[in-house]
């Protein structure tokens, strides 16, 4: 079974541009996450989405950062104009239904000049 | 709402030794909690979970933690470290906050195997 696919890998740019991260999530799992992690902390929950519907997006700074999973599958997450406090990890999770355990992708790193 | 507390930021042990993660977490239910570990440069990878079946549960590479209510605690452990073990873990629980449940995790505990 793939497991949650996330790209690019790595991302480099520099403050006041946009930058855009794409998810995959395991097939069949319904729920679908965006996390950040900064560097020395825990992953904090940015955005859930169950199906193509936001559940969560309480920690979502909205006047940067925006994301959709319009057919319900993969996602993108959007950062513009992105801030030096923006360099971190981007995570992508997903769960199956009716389960609280979450699969992780292998994230993105976000570098921001 | 449910939060999360990892003691040690950093913790190291010789190869072979007992390998001893703690997690306290703050609730008045039954949580439901889990341990993640990640290595350089990957994401989380599930170690193992608790949701209100036995108390003493067993992961993946030897791993076990124990649900202690008494203690609000759900500490990690394995008998004997391997360097390979060297990683972060993530000690993290289902929160539910603003009429959502989601999960909150600890900072972090590093481990460093020493040869």
């Amino acid at each position: 079974e793939a497991g949650v696919a996330q790209s690019p890998r790595y991302k480099i740019i520099e403050k006041r541009q946009s930058v855009a991260f794409w998810c995959n999530p395991i097939s069949g799992h319904a729920t679908l996450y965006w996390y950040q992690q900064i560097l020395g902390q825990g992953p904090k929950l940015l955005i859930q989405f169950q199906n193509n519907g936001v559940v969560d997006d309480s920690q979502l700074p909205k006047d940067r950062f925006s994301a959709e999973r319009l057919k319900g599958v993969d996602s993108t997450l959007k950062i513009q104009p992105a801030k030096l406090e923006d360099s971190a990890v981007y995570l992508c999770a997903s769960s199956p239904p009716y389960s609280w355990t979450q699969y992780f992708g292998p994230g993105t790193r976000l570098l921001v000049l | 709402a449910q939060s999360v507390t990892q003691l040690g930021s950093h913790v190291s042990v010789s190869e072979g030794a007992l390998v001893l993660l703690r997690c306290n977490y703050s609730s008045s239910v039954p949580p439901y909690l889990f341990w993640y570990v990640q290595y350089p440069n990957q994401g989380l990878q599930l170690l193992l979970k608790y949701t209100s079946a036995a108390t003493l549960v067993k992961g993946i590479n030897g791993f076990e933690a124990e649900f202690k209510k008494s203690e609000t605690s759900f500490h990690l452990t394995k008998p004997s470290a391997h360097m390979s073990d060297a990683a972060e873990y993530f000690c993290a629980a289902i929160t539910s906050q603003g009429g959502s449940e989601k999960l909150v995790f600890g900072k972090g505990t590093k481990l460093t195997v020493n040869p």
